[in-house]
């Protein structure tokens, strides 16, 4: 099974900020990674797919990057609406794995 | 724009059995594979399994093999979720969740959840 793990487990920041959250695979995935927002009480929001391509509706504050094991969620400048917890999930085998998730705060 | 509803979930004492229901609109259900997603309380996200848009093809994770089993009825645009001999440890809210694209598990469209609480 493929593992993934994602640092900081939480991370405070000040509004403006930029922002950088990592997912790391346990094997080789390509690019197949998808990040989710979620924010408390909501069901979680599709962010970016195959790793660097931004959704539909998204803000372009968001990016993501990285390719193989190693990749990243960035917020180049962070918004109060950005508080949520962030989740990586691969779909490079037929377990479908998520991560333990990011949860981000305003400081 | 796609709306999906889940519906079915509730208090079910351990090893018990329910039947989840997510109903799908605003896109062509038979095109697209449906997926399930579930959260403990307090916990992240957990893909639970997911059907090929025809039905022909079926995934589970590892805990719910030979108790879970996922099904569509393409015509009532409907998925699915039996769960059978049901234990404390699958008290989550289930998401269902549709693909973004055909033959790619992005998980771009969510439904609200459904609570399934098992206990005593």
């Amino acid at each position: 099974d493929i593992q993934m793990t994602q640092s900081p487990s939480s991370l405070s920041a000040s509004v403006g900020d930029r922002v950088t959250l990592t997912c790391q695979a346990s094997q080789d995935i390509s690019n197949f990674l998808n990040w989710y927002q979620q924010k408390p009480g909501k069901a979680p929001k599709l962010l970016i797919y195959d790793a660097s391509n931004l959704e539909t509706g998204v803000p372009s504050r968001f990016s993501g990057s990285g390719s193989g094991t190693d990749f990243t969620l960035t917020i180049s400048s962070l918004q109060p609406e950005d508080i949520a917890t962030y989740y990586c999930q691969q779909y490079a085998d037929f377990l479908f794995t998520f991560g333990g998730g990011t949860k981000v705060e305003i400081k | 724009e796609v709306q999906l509803l889940e519906s079915g979930g509730g208090l079910v004492q351990p090893g018990g059995s329910l039947r989840l229901s997510c109903a799908a609109s605003g896109f062509i259900f038979n095109n697209y594979a449906m997926s399930w997603v579930r959260q403990a309380p307090g916990k992240g996200l957990e893909w639970v399994s997911s059907i090929s848009d025809s039905g022909s093809s079926t995934y589970f994770t590892d805990s719910v093999k030979g108790r879970f089993t996922i099904s569509r009825d393409n015509s009532k645009n409907t998925l699915f979720l039996q769960m059978n001999s049901l234990r404390g440890e699958d008290t989550a809210i289930y998401y269902c969740a549709k693909d973004l694209i055909v033959g790619a598990t992005i998980f771009g469209s969510w439904g609200q959840g459904t609570l399934v609480t098992v206990s005593s």
